[in-house]
């Protein structure tokens, strides 16, 4: 069973467009999280919820939202989506407190076109 | 937010040789991860840890920790094929909100 799952796996769009990008986590974790990963390697966080509360929002641009209907789930969606958005984004989750290693998925690559 | 650096950010190493690589963060922390990416894969966790150890081990990996030199290194001993990967360092800073920042990473080929 995939403990931290997230679709779709590549997602191309034209400018302009609002996507989401689903994620859902099975292990009990209370913390879920957004990374970006640019094309660099280099990996940023977006966003972590903790029970359904945004605890960190980094400079992110409004277009980015996270939704958490329940505690297995973060969805993230984009609004007008731009050529800078392509990057991949990785779902993690974690559980909560220190020392806790974070779990996660296997990527959806965005490609803006 | 802080950041783990490691270097070199490439390395290449025939299998048997040990691969080493570095990182340097900038503030105090809780804890230091270090995980792994297949190409094309997500994350996973290699080894934890805390700030108060200076050496932890777990099969063919050995981790060390300075906090006064705010740097931790990763060693892989006797490589192999399928070690092949990016390997990232990731800070868990001492003020919490499990907030792990992680740094570019280090590619690594092991060349059969």
């Amino acid at each position: 069973d995939t403990a931290v799952s997230q679709t779709p796996k590549y997602l191309v769009t034209q400018m302009g467009n609002d996507k989401s990008i689903k994620c859902e986590q099975n292990l009990g974790h209370d913390t879920m999280y957004w990374y970006k990963q640019d094309s660099k390697k280099f990996l940023k966080i977006m966003f972590s919820y903790n029970n359904k509360e945004l605890i960190i929002n980094e400079t992110v641009p409004n277009r980015f939202s996270p939704k958490s209907p329940d505690k297995a789930h973060l969805n993230l969606h984009i609004n007008s989506l731009e050529l800078g958005d392509s990057a991949v984004y990785f779902c993690a989750s974690s559980r909560e407190g220190a020392y806790a290693e974070a779990f996660f998925g296997q990527g959806t690559r965005l490609t803006v076109v | 937010s802080q950041q783990g650096e490691e270097d070199p950010q490439a390395l290449s190493i025939q299998e048997g040789e040990n691969a080493t690589m570095n990182c340097s963060y900038k503030t105090s922390i809780n804890n230091l991860q270090w995980y792994r990416q297949n190409s094309g894969r997500g994350l996973v966790h290699l080894i934890l840890i805390r700030s108060n150890e200076r050496e932890k081990h777990s099969g063919r990996l050995r981790v060390t920790l300075d906090t006064s030199k705010k740097s931790s290194s990763l060693l892989i001993t006797a490589s192999r094929a399928a070690d092949t990967a990016s390997y990232f360092c990731a800070t868990d800073p001492s003020w919490g909100n499990n907030r792990l920042a992680f740094g570019k990473g280090n590619q690594v080929v092991v060349i059969p």
